[in-house]
């Protein structure tokens, strides 16, 4: 059984393109994700929702938006999209009370052109 | 900010030899500290973490990782590599600052293991 699991995972798009990228966990978490991998491998986190709440949001554009419609979900939409939002996107989840021991996602590689 | 720095991008070893990988952390205070890996199209998995106490932690697969506080290092190791542990590690930290941070990770940049049969 998929514990975190994203789609697509692969997206290749065109710049100014609007896309959404699914997560979906069936782990009995309530604290959900969203982490972006750059070509250097850095891994930084973007936003995190407890229980559908925004509890992180880093320093991230206006165009990507998460939305949370339930605790096992977390989706990323991304609008207008440019070439450096190309990048791997991991989604990741945990309990609350011990929420730096994550699980994550197998990634979603986003390729803008 | 706190920073991770792994020196190393990418590591070869041979199956049965011992394994170190390298982890520094620039941080106030002593902060979490974890490992995780990631093997070829799969999501990251936690392999240990240290959040105090002993300072040399044990995790999964037969990985240990010692904190040194002096030298703000915190090296994952295995005396024994199998071909199976080769894939990517990642080295991370978090604010030592109770419920408030929720799972801010900072990872390092990641250190590729191959292993020769």
């Amino acid at each position: 059984d998929t514990a975190v699991s994203q789609t697509p995972k692969y997206l290749v798009t065109q710049m100014g393109n609007d896309k959404s990228i699914k997560c979906e966990q069936n782990l009995g978490h309530d604290t959900m994700y969203w982490y972006k991998q750059d070509s250097k491998k850095f891994l930084k986190i973007m936003f995190s929702y407890n229980n559908k709440e925004l509890i992180i949001n880093e320093t991230v554009p206006n165009r990507f938006s998460p939305k949370s419609p339930d605790k096992a979900h977390l989706n990323l939409h991304i609008n207008s999209l440019e070439l450096g939002d190309s990048a791997v996107y991991f989604c990741a989840s945990s309990h609350r009370q011990s929420s730096y021991e994550q699980y994550f996602g197998p990634g979603t590689r986003l390729t803008v052109t | 900010a706190q920073s991770v720095t792994q020196p190393d991008i990418h590591i070869t070893v041979s199956e049965g030899a011992s394994l170190e990988l390298r982890c520094n952390y620039s941080y106030g205070a002593t902060p979490y500290l974890f490992w995780y890996v990631q093997s070829p199209g799969q999501g990251l998995q936690l392999l240990l973490k240290y959040f105090s106490g002993d300072t040399l932690v044990q995790g999964i697969k037969g990985f240990e990782a010692e904190f040194k506080r002096s030298q703000s290092s915190f090296n994952l190791r295995k005396p024994s590599v199998h071909w199976s542990d080769a894939a990517e590690y990642f080295c991370a930290v978090a604010p030592n600052a109770g419920g408030t941070s929720y799972g801010k990770l900072t990872f390092g940049q990641g250190t590729i293991l191959t292993v020769h049969p």
